[in-house]
Protein backbone atom coordinates (compact mmCIF):
# COMPACT_ATOMS: atom_id res chain seq x y z
CA UNK A 1 0.00 0.00 0.00
CA UNK A 2 1.48 3.08 -1.10
CA UNK A 3 1.11 6.32 1.50
CA UNK A 4 0.22 10.18 0.92
CA UNK A 5 3.33 11.51 -0.70
CA UNK A 6 3.93 15.55 -1.08
CA UNK A 7 6.46 16.98 -3.18
CA UNK A 8 8.58 19.46 -2.72
CA UNK A 9 9.50 18.99 1.09
CA UNK A 10 11.01 22.47 1.26
CA UNK A 11 10.11 25.72 -0.56
CA UNK A 12 11.28 29.13 -0.18
CA UNK A 13 9.73 31.68 -2.54
CA UNK A 14 9.66 35.57 -2.53
CA UNK A 15 6.14 37.48 -2.00
CA UNK A 16 4.17 37.99 -4.72
CA UNK A 17 5.56 35.06 -6.39
CA UNK A 18 3.17 31.58 -7.17
CA UNK A 19 3.17 28.43 -5.66
CA UNK A 20 1.92 24.68 -6.87
CA UNK A 21 2.13 22.09 -3.92
CA UNK A 22 1.51 18.34 -5.29
CA UNK A 23 0.37 15.66 -3.51
CA UNK A 24 -0.58 11.83 -4.24
CA UNK A 25 -2.79 10.09 -2.47
CA UNK A 26 -2.85 6.99 -1.03
CA UNK A 27 -3.67 4.25 -3.09
CA UNK A 28 -7.87 3.61 -3.31
CA UNK A 29 -8.30 6.92 -1.67
CA UNK A 30 -10.63 9.31 -3.98
CA UNK A 31 -10.54 11.87 -1.68
CA UNK A 32 -7.95 14.57 -1.10
CA UNK A 33 -7.81 17.45 1.67
CA UNK A 34 -5.43 20.34 2.02
CA UNK A 35 -4.63 21.85 5.16
CA UNK A 36 -2.54 24.92 6.49
CA UNK A 37 -0.60 24.42 9.73
CA UNK A 38 1.24 27.63 10.91
CA UNK A 39 4.05 27.11 13.60
CA UNK A 40 2.50 26.61 17.05
CA UNK A 41 -0.91 25.97 15.86
CA UNK A 42 -3.24 23.26 14.88
CA UNK A 43 -3.67 22.36 10.78
CA UNK A 44 -7.13 24.83 9.31
CA UNK A 45 -8.77 23.05 6.27
CA UNK A 46 -8.29 25.11 2.76
CA UNK A 47 -10.25 22.34 0.61
CA UNK A 48 -11.20 18.89 -0.25
CA UNK A 49 -11.31 17.35 -3.86
CA UNK A 50 -13.67 14.45 -3.79
CA UNK A 51 -13.02 13.48 -7.42
CA UNK A 52 -11.85 15.65 -9.35
CA UNK A 53 -14.66 18.32 -8.12
CA UNK A 54 -13.77 20.93 -5.42
CA UNK A 55 -16.06 19.44 -1.99
CA UNK A 56 -15.67 22.27 0.44
CA UNK A 57 -13.69 25.12 1.46
CA UNK A 58 -12.52 26.90 4.53
CA UNK A 59 -11.65 30.42 4.82
CA UNK A 60 -8.99 31.12 2.43
CA UNK A 61 -8.91 33.63 -0.27
CA UNK A 62 -9.40 33.09 -4.05
CA UNK A 63 -5.74 33.14 -4.19
CA UNK A 64 -5.48 30.05 -3.02
CA UNK A 65 -6.98 26.91 -5.77
CA UNK A 66 -6.75 23.51 -6.47
CA UNK A 67 -6.90 20.66 -8.34
CA UNK A 68 -7.49 16.85 -8.29
CA UNK A 69 -6.45 14.19 -11.47
CA UNK A 70 -8.51 11.36 -12.57
CA UNK A 71 -5.61 9.55 -10.61
CA UNK A 72 -6.67 11.08 -7.57
CA UNK A 73 -3.52 13.19 -7.19
CA UNK A 74 -4.16 16.89 -6.40
CA UNK A 75 -2.49 20.05 -6.65
CA UNK A 76 -2.44 23.43 -4.66
CA UNK A 77 -1.52 26.23 -5.96
CA UNK A 78 -1.07 29.61 -4.34
CA UNK A 79 -0.89 33.26 -6.20
CA UNK A 80 0.29 36.67 -5.10
CA UNK A 81 2.43 34.98 -1.62
CA UNK A 82 2.46 36.78 0.98
CA UNK A 83 4.52 36.60 4.28
CA UNK A 84 1.86 34.89 6.44
CA UNK A 85 1.60 32.09 3.72
CA UNK A 86 4.95 30.60 5.12
CA UNK A 87 3.64 27.30 6.45
CA UNK A 88 3.64 23.65 6.16
CA UNK A 89 1.23 22.90 3.72
CA UNK A 90 -0.51 19.23 4.75
CA UNK A 91 -2.35 17.36 2.00
CA UNK A 92 -4.61 14.21 3.44
CA UNK A 93 -5.98 12.15 1.38
CA UNK A 94 -9.06 9.59 2.40
CA UNK A 95 -11.96 7.01 1.11
CA UNK A 96 -15.32 9.05 1.21
CA UNK A 97 -18.20 9.56 0.00
CA UNK A 98 -20.15 12.76 0.35
CA UNK A 99 -21.91 12.71 3.61
CA UNK A 100 -19.04 10.03 4.99
CA UNK A 101 -16.50 11.02 7.45
CA UNK A 102 -13.30 8.61 7.09
CA UNK A 103 -9.62 9.69 8.91
CA UNK A 104 -7.57 11.66 7.15
CA UNK A 105 -4.00 9.96 6.51
CA UNK A 106 -1.31 12.38 6.04
CA UNK A 107 1.40 13.03 4.00
CA UNK A 108 4.95 14.22 4.93
CA UNK A 109 4.15 18.07 4.35
CA UNK A 110 5.92 21.04 2.09
CA UNK A 111 7.09 23.45 4.03
CA UNK A 112 6.80 26.36 2.68
CA UNK A 113 8.59 30.05 3.73
CA UNK A 114 7.57 33.31 1.54
CA UNK A 115 10.55 35.91 2.38
CA UNK B 1 -15.93 30.89 20.23
CA UNK B 2 -13.63 28.77 18.01
CA UNK B 3 -15.25 25.28 16.69
CA UNK B 4 -12.64 23.03 18.22
CA UNK B 5 -10.70 23.85 21.41
CA UNK B 6 -8.20 22.31 23.32
CA UNK B 7 -5.70 23.37 26.52
CA UNK B 8 -2.46 23.93 24.39
CA UNK B 9 -0.27 22.47 27.71
CA UNK B 10 2.11 22.06 28.05
CA UNK B 11 1.45 18.72 30.22
CA UNK B 12 4.22 17.84 32.29
CA UNK B 13 3.92 14.45 32.86
CA UNK B 14 6.49 12.22 35.26
CA UNK B 15 7.03 8.88 33.40
CA UNK B 16 4.29 5.85 34.89
CA UNK B 17 1.85 8.15 35.25
CA UNK B 18 -1.50 8.88 33.73
CA UNK B 19 -2.29 12.14 32.29
CA UNK B 20 -5.76 13.04 30.82
CA UNK B 21 -6.92 16.05 29.00
CA UNK B 22 -9.78 17.32 27.02
CA UNK B 23 -11.11 19.11 23.68
CA UNK B 24 -14.56 20.61 23.20
CA UNK B 25 -16.26 21.20 20.26
CA UNK B 26 -19.06 23.81 19.41
CA UNK B 27 -21.00 21.98 16.65
CA UNK B 28 -23.62 19.64 18.63
CA UNK B 29 -24.25 17.84 15.18
CA UNK B 30 -20.44 16.63 15.09
CA UNK B 31 -20.63 13.03 14.29
CA UNK B 32 -16.84 11.59 14.15
CA UNK B 33 -14.06 12.42 16.61
CA UNK B 34 -10.73 10.96 16.22
CA UNK B 35 -7.05 12.06 18.15
CA UNK B 36 -3.92 12.33 16.19
CA UNK B 37 -0.84 12.59 17.21
CA UNK B 38 1.78 14.78 16.23
CA UNK B 39 5.34 14.96 16.91
CA UNK B 40 7.86 18.03 16.42
CA UNK B 41 7.83 19.26 12.61
CA UNK B 42 5.70 15.75 11.18
CA UNK B 43 2.68 15.48 9.78
CA UNK B 44 -0.48 14.05 11.99
CA UNK B 45 -0.99 11.06 12.47
CA UNK B 46 -4.35 9.66 13.65
CA UNK B 47 -3.87 7.88 17.08
CA UNK B 48 -7.32 6.52 17.42
CA UNK B 49 -11.30 7.18 16.49
CA UNK B 50 -13.68 8.15 19.15
CA UNK B 51 -16.83 6.16 19.94
CA UNK B 52 -19.90 6.93 21.51
CA UNK B 53 -19.58 4.15 23.98
CA UNK B 54 -15.84 5.42 24.65
CA UNK B 55 -12.89 2.83 23.71
CA UNK B 56 -9.45 2.03 24.43
CA UNK B 57 -6.38 0.91 22.71
CA UNK B 58 -3.42 -0.04 24.94
CA UNK B 59 -2.37 2.62 27.38
CA UNK B 60 -4.97 5.20 25.43
CA UNK B 61 -8.77 5.36 26.61
CA UNK B 62 -10.76 7.74 24.89
CA UNK B 63 -14.43 8.76 25.95
CA UNK B 64 -17.32 11.47 24.56
CA UNK B 65 -19.94 13.32 26.41
CA UNK B 66 -22.21 14.11 23.81
CA UNK B 67 -24.39 16.33 26.59
CA UNK B 68 -21.13 18.48 26.95
CA UNK B 69 -19.97 18.08 24.03
CA UNK B 70 -16.06 16.98 24.74
CA UNK B 71 -13.57 14.54 23.90
CA UNK B 72 -11.18 13.52 26.21
CA UNK B 73 -8.06 11.20 26.15
CA UNK B 74 -6.39 9.51 28.81
CA UNK B 75 -2.80 8.10 28.77
CA UNK B 76 -1.82 5.37 30.98
CA UNK B 77 1.57 4.53 32.15
CA UNK B 78 3.38 7.39 30.51
CA UNK B 79 6.47 6.48 27.78
CA UNK B 80 8.61 9.14 27.34
CA UNK B 81 7.76 8.31 23.54
CA UNK B 82 4.25 9.69 24.48
CA UNK B 83 5.55 13.20 24.17
CA UNK B 84 4.06 14.73 21.06
CA UNK B 85 0.91 17.64 20.28
CA UNK B 86 -1.92 15.71 20.79
CA UNK B 87 -4.73 17.36 18.06
CA UNK B 88 -8.46 16.75 18.53
CA UNK B 89 -10.33 16.34 15.36
CA UNK B 90 -14.18 16.81 14.75
CA UNK B 91 -16.38 16.67 11.74
CA UNK B 92 -18.15 19.89 10.55
CA UNK B 93 -21.87 19.88 10.12
CA UNK B 94 -21.41 23.27 7.71
CA UNK B 95 -22.36 21.89 4.04
CA UNK B 96 -20.30 24.31 2.36
CA UNK B 97 -16.77 23.01 3.93
CA UNK B 98 -17.80 19.48 2.51
CA UNK B 99 -16.70 16.46 4.25
CA UNK B 100 -14.50 19.48 6.75
CA UNK B 101 -12.67 18.38 9.38
CA UNK B 102 -11.75 20.30 11.90
CA UNK B 103 -8.23 20.52 14.23
CA UNK B 104 -7.91 21.57 17.78
CA UNK B 105 -4.85 23.96 18.51
CA UNK B 106 -3.42 20.93 20.09
CA UNK B 107 -2.29 20.14 23.54
CA UNK B 108 1.53 19.20 24.22
CA UNK B 109 2.66 16.47 25.89
CA UNK B 110 5.94 16.32 27.87
CA UNK B 111 6.92 13.26 29.56
CA UNK B 112 9.89 13.51 31.82
CA UNK B 113 12.32 10.63 33.58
Amino acid sequence: ETGVTQSPTHLIKTRGQQVTLRCSSQSGHNTVSWYQQALGQGPQFIFQYYREEENGRGNFPPRFSGLQFPNYSSELNVNALELDDSALYLCASSLDGLGSFSPLHFGNGTRLTVT
Amino acid sequence: RKEVEQDPGPFNVPEGATVAFNCTYSNSASQSFFWYRQDCRKEPKLLMSVYSSGNEDGRFTAQLNRASQYISLLIRDSKLSDSATYLCVVNGDDKAAGNKLTFGGGTRVLVKP
